[in-house]
């Protein structure tokens, strides 16, 4: 079945070191996201890519890198430079063109502070 | 800017109708979205709507949209407790690259 494959579901950071959640999608689609989700609030944009090799930041990406080596492959690298990367991350693929541009997400992954 | 607003929660029974509402604030955006979340899990798109509808149903889901206010609802009808979630309301940014504009959610609890 085509869909998003996050993991791991759930992560641990310990203090001054970078993790990386991955992100895989099987849907040929061209466009795909990082969303970060805090308790009470809206999904908000840390980064997106629209086409492979070239990304761009989102709203909230001090603290965040990203690669596109791959159409499939989009993962997300959280810094020991974000303080406070306690969040459910959301990731997220759209096709470029399409009559209602939707996008797809999985399943998250929640990051904790040890 | 943009901003998407919506009320935190919802409180109905069982077999009653739920109606969520959202308020948008880019009048150019062509797609607006209803999206389901339940506990620990992703994002599932439920419907969408294009700017020229007013409404559009789909099963137990009716979406109605006013532009002129840009007032956007979700009705739900004979509401279950399968339909407890958090339900996001979204439109896509009219600046390009298909960004969603995301509010905060309304969280739906179903009581018998």
């Amino acid at each position: 079945d085509g869909g998003i494959t996050q993991s791991p579901k759930y992560l641990f950071r310990k203090e001054g070191q970078n993790v990386t959640l991955s992100c895989e999608q099987n849907l040929n689609h061209d466009a795909m996201y990082w969303y970060r989700q805090d308790p009470g609030q809206g999904l908000r944009l840390i980064y997106y890519s629209q086409i492979v090799n070239d990304f761009q930041k989102g709203d909230i990406a001090e603290g965040y890198s990203v690669s596109r080596e791959k159409k499939e492959s989009f993962p997300l690298t959280v810094t020991s430079a974000q303080k406070n990367p306690t969040a459910f991350y959301l990731c997220a693929s759209s096709p470029t063109y399409a009559s209602a541009p939707s996008q797809h997400f999985g399943d998250g992954t929640r990051l904790s502070i040890l | 800017g943009e901003d998407v607003e919506q009320s935190l929660f919802l409180s109905v029974r069982e077999g009653d109708s739920s109606v969520i509402n959202c308020t948008y604030t880019d009048s150019s955006s062509t797609y607006l979205y209803w999206y389901k979340q339940e506990p620990g899990a992703g994002l599932q798109l439920l419907t969408y709507i294009f700017s020229n509808m007013d409404m559009k149903q789909d099963q137990r889901l009716t979406v109605l949209l006013n532009k002129k206010d840009k007032h956007l609802s979700l009705r739900i009808a004979d509401t279950q407790t399968g339909d407890s979630a958090i339900y996001f309301c979204a439109e896509i940014f009219s600046g390009g690259y298909n960004k969603l504009i995301f509010g905060a959610g309304t969280r739906l609890a179903v009581h018998p």
